[in-house]
């Protein structure tokens, strides 16, 4: 069974580096997606970006100037950082699977980490 | 960017009641549209892909319709445990996934 688990400080100074990790474990990481989404306290879900396995990545135009992912197959491990941050860029952060075209289906999360709760402080 | 709109935003309901709820996207996406289950605390849960592809696992009172611009998620008999909030999500920008607002689903 597939397990993704978060890791990383969940208090970040505000103008500091957010910097995130997800762990997957019970199978491999080829062939997928991997993805950050967010969702601040009380509000609705915010897709990050995404990475494969090959490095090769796509991000959220509005956080596009400040997002970095990252993969490293050898420790089954993505990472998120994310610069400059504020107040606004508190929540919890989830990381995700997605399954889609790359095996001729749609394009959805189906396994979600328990996610992290991240506060910027100032 | 494609924007997704639900409604209600809230809604009441008993056990047994059919419930549907709307999502609505700002372009045409074919039947590019995921619904998303959330528990309080807890992370989203895939229900439905492809507008109406039940998830595996996923109760058969879930059921996902619509193309286009307009998509319902409907449940046939409301349950204890589906009192939760749900999401839907487009998948046919890949530049750029969006999701609605959420629908919070609350016991009458």
């Amino acid at each position: 069974q597939v397990h993704l688990q978060e890791s990383g400080p969940g208090l970040v100074k505000s103008s500091g580096t957010l910097s995130l990790t997800c762990t997957v474990s019970g199978a491999s990481m080829n062939n997928y997606y991997w993805n950050w989404i967010r969702q601040p306290a009380g509000k609705g879900l915010e897709w990050i970006g995404r990475i494969y396995t090959s490095g090769t990545t796509k991000y959220n135009p509005s956080l596009k100037s400040r997002v970095t992912l990252s993969v490293d197959t050898s420790k089954n491990q993505f990472s998120l950082r994310l610069d400059s941050v504020t107040a606004a860029d508190t929540a919890v952060y989830y990381c995700a699977r997605l399954r889609g075209n790359q095996f001729g289906e749609q394009d959805k999360f189906d396994i979600w980490g328990q996610g992290t709760m991240v506060t910027v402080s100032s | 960017d494609i924007q997704m709109t639900q409604s209600p935003s809230s809604l009441s309901a008993s056990v047994g009641d059919r419930v549907t709820i709307t999502c609505r996207a700002s372009q045409s996406i074919s039947n590019y549209l995921n619904w998303y289950q959330q528990k309080p605390g807890k992370a989203p849960n895939l229900l439905i892909y492809a507008a109406s592809t039940l998830q595996s696992e996923v109760p058969s009172r879930f059921s996902g319709s619509g193309s286009g611009t307009h998509f319902t998620l409907t449940i046939s008999s409301l349950q204890p445990e589906d009192f939760a909030t749900y999401y839907c999500q487009q998948s046919y920008s890949i530049l750029m996934y969006t999701f609605g607002q959420g629908t919070k689903l609350e016991i009458k």
